[in-house]
């Protein structure tokens, strides 16, 4: 089955950039998300990319998908204090229904000040 | 417009009874999804509805269940209470064709 890992935890200095990284094992994935998760609520969808695409750029938040190795990682840019939150790579594919996508563990991103 | 409406927003229940949590979509959009997230297991994908239908299904027991009414509102259901049903319990709808999911701010489900 499909299978989305992160590493659980990293921490940056405010002003530092970022990178969160991920790894999945679908090949068939058609799209890739980053989602937020701030402590007490949902998931915000940040940014996304095709598979047929190998860089995002959003402001800040930069988005490269390697996919022949199955890597993807998310750069945040001159990353501030409310910045801090968790955050879930998520892929998903076009085979196990239309809308099922398999989330990451997730990564929590601490911003020292 | 209105987003993505879970309630209610915290429940305790007892091991063995039954709870159902509600999910309001965005004004027109059909599709709904569930998810279960636990500090073990991360987020996990319960089931998918559109129009009505189950269209998906992810690995969890029976005891999870789900419905959508006609007005695009899901409700899951969960029997048979264990201490491992603890969670917050996500909703997430889409529009037809939009890549995006809306997530609401979930149900936080304590069992004791």
């Amino acid at each position: 089955g499909e299978d989305v890992e992160q590493s659980l935890f990293l921490s940056v200095r405010e002003g530092d950039s970022s990178v969160i990284n991920c790894t999945y094992t679908d090949s068939s994935s058609t799209y890739l998300y980053w989602y937020k998760q701030e402590p007490g609520a949902g998931l915000q969808l940040l940014t996304y990319i095709f598979s047929n695409m190998d860089m995002k750029q959003d402001q800040r938040l930069t988005v490269l998908l390697n996919k022949k190795d199955k890597h993807l990682s998310l750069r945040i840019a001159d990353t501030q204090t409310g910045d801090s939150a968790i955050y879930f790579c998520a892929e998903r594919g076009p085979s196990g229904g239309y809308q099922k996508v398999t989330f990451g563990t997730g990564t929590k991103l601490q911003v020292i000040p | 417009k209105a987003g993505v409406t879970q309630t209610p927003r915290y429940l305790i229940k007892t091991r063995g009874q039954q709870v159902t949590l509600s999910c309001s979509p965005i004004s027109g959009h059909r599709s709904v999804s569930w998810y279960q997230q636990t500090p073990g297991q991360g987020l996990q994908f319960l089931f998918e509805y559109f129009s009505e239908t189950q269209r998906n299904k992810g690995n969890f027991p029976g005891r999870f269940s789900g419905r959508q009414f006609s007005n695009s509102r899901s409700e899951m259901n969960v029997s048979t209470l264990e201490l491992g049903d603890s969670a917050l319990y996500l909703c997430a709808s889409r529009g037809t064709g939009d890549t995006e999911a809306f997530f609401g701010q979930g149900t936080r489900l304590t069992v004791v």
